[in-house]
């Protein structure tokens, strides 16, 4: 299948500052990424959807000026956390849907960040 | 709005036993309909997808799931299970407005050996 791959796994930054993760389309060119957030022991939970070369669309609830998304290449795609705070403390998971990546959407191995 | 709905938290089989984990979904239009496995410390990992054609739709490790259109439902079942299908299982859902994938609440397995 397709890979997609996250940068950094894990990550500790501290309080206030901001962190960036990447997520890169290995082997297809990603129009569509997803970014979700998982807390332990729950589901995923998705946060927006972008699409390459436009504005990322948030879901319900998503603070869009504190997760920071672009999506400015068909193999790339950034989520920064501004001003991060340790209850952003989570594990962040990607995802990238395009041409060649037969009709299903393939998921970053994920990264966890962690607010001190 | 869509949504999935996954019945069972936490299973809890020895091995051998079979498995079936509920599925559920409410959307009205055509679907894609997807089980993903996340293994401990291990990202998602596609275990099988019904996009159209036989509703009954098998996948890897001996995994397959039913479509039944008329009960909105998309459950996966397995003969007999290993301990090694130790894991958290997620049932999602695409449309095909937008494209988003939305996921149920997951079951987590865990199969004594």
């Amino acid at each position: 299948g397709a890979v997609v791959s996250q940068h950094p796994s894990r990550v500790i930054c501290k309080s206030g500052t901001s962190v960036k993760i990447e997520c890169r389309s290995l082997d297809f060119q990603a129009t569509t990424m997803f970014w979700y957030r998982q807390f332990p022991k729950q589901s995923l939970m998705l946060m927006a959807t972008s699409n390459e070369g436009s504005k990322a669309t948030y879901e319900q609830g998503v603070e869009k000026d504190k997760f920071l998304i672009n999506h400015a290449s068909l193999t790339l795609s950034t989520l920064t956390v501004t001003s991060a705070h340790p209850e952003d403390s989570s594990f962040y998971i990607c995802s990238a849907d395009g041409p060649g990546a037969g009709n299903t959407i393939y998921f970053g191995e994920g990264s966890w960040l962690t607010v001190v | 709005a869509q949504s999935v709905s996954q019945h069972n938290h936490h299973v809890i089989l020895s091995e051998a036993a079979s498995l079936e984990l509920g599925c559920n979904y409410s959307y009205g239009g055509t679907v894609n309909l997807f089980w993903y496995v996340q293994y401990p410390g291990q990202h998602l990992q596609l275990l099988l997808k019904y996009f159209s054609g036989d509703p009954l739709v098998k996948g890897i490790k001996g995994f397959e799931a039913e479509f039944i259109k008329s009960k909105f439902s998309f459950n996966l079942r397995k003969p007999s299970v290993q301990w090694s299908d130790t894991a958290e299982y997620f049932c999602a859902v695409k449309n095909n407005q937008g494209g988003k994938l939305i996921f149920g609440q997951g079951t987590e397995l865990s199969v004594k050996p």
